[in-house]
């Protein structure tokens, strides 16, 4: 069983501080990591993948990817009431074959407060 | 542009009924996904089809059956449903498998 685990909050930080999101994963041969962005009701969606050990940037959002310690995390700078939702970390695995799926972790639900 | 639509958007149904979610992407993509998402369980794979003509059960696939239609529709049916299938549904997409999703908006089914 893959396992994906996020921390399922929930997190709360002021507005204007940096929010990390943390993610832990089972599979050594995991390869390709992703961050989405789910709000109440609505369905996810994709902010950020990254693929390589290291950080990422995009805007005001980093990955960080460290696969020896088979961790990845999401920082947010500059946090917005508009980034309140939940974070949910997907990891790519081998399901059967040769087949790539991902499995997605619980979520961890953030608050960013006026 | 519409991306990943899915019908419909929200279903009620007795036990012992069945029905049809449908989904279809405009974005030429190979891979599709049925996914259902639980309170504090996360989205958990049901289905997925990695290219038109193949489908492959996921993590949860008891209960559904699926159909790759074409390369654009990928339905997800209930033969008889379930109060344990009472579940937000979302339909995936990506242009190969492993990479990553867009989804759909979702289908909120209840069963009673």
């Amino acid at each position: 069983q893959k396992e994906v685990e996020q921390n399922s909050g929930p997190l709360s930080v002021p507005e204007g501080a940096i929010a990390s999101l943390n993610c832990t994963y089972s599979d050594r041969g995991s390869q390709s990591f992703f961050w989405y962005r789910q709000y109440s009701g609505k369905s996810p969606e994709l902010i950020m993948f990254i693929y390589s050990n290291g950080d990422k940037e995009d805007g005001r959002f980093t990955a960080q990817l460290n696969k020896a310690s088979q961790y990845v995390s999401l920082l947010i700078r500059d946090s917005q009431p508009s980034d309140s939702a939940t974070y949910l970390c997907a990891v790519s695995f081998i399901s059967s074959g040769s087949a790539r799926q991902l499995t997605f972790g619980s979520g961890t639900q953030l608050t960013v407060l006026p | 542009n519409a991306g990943v639509t899915q019908t419909p958007k929200f279903q009620v149904l007795k036990t012992g009924q069945s029905m049809t979610l449908q989904c279809a992407q405009d974005m030429n993509h190979n891979s599709m996904y049925w996914y259902r998402q639980d309170p504090g369980m996360g989205l958990r794979l049901i289905y997925y089809s990695a290219s038109e003509g193949t489908t492959d059960k996921g993590e949860v696939p008891n209960g559904y059956n699926v159909s790759r239609l074409n390369k654009r529709e990928f339905s997800l049916r209930l033969e008889s449903a379930a109060p344990s299938q009472t579940s937000v549904y979302f339909c995936a997409s990506s242009e190969a498998q492993g990479q990553g999703l867009h989804f759909g908006n979702g289908t909120r089914l209840t069963v009673t």
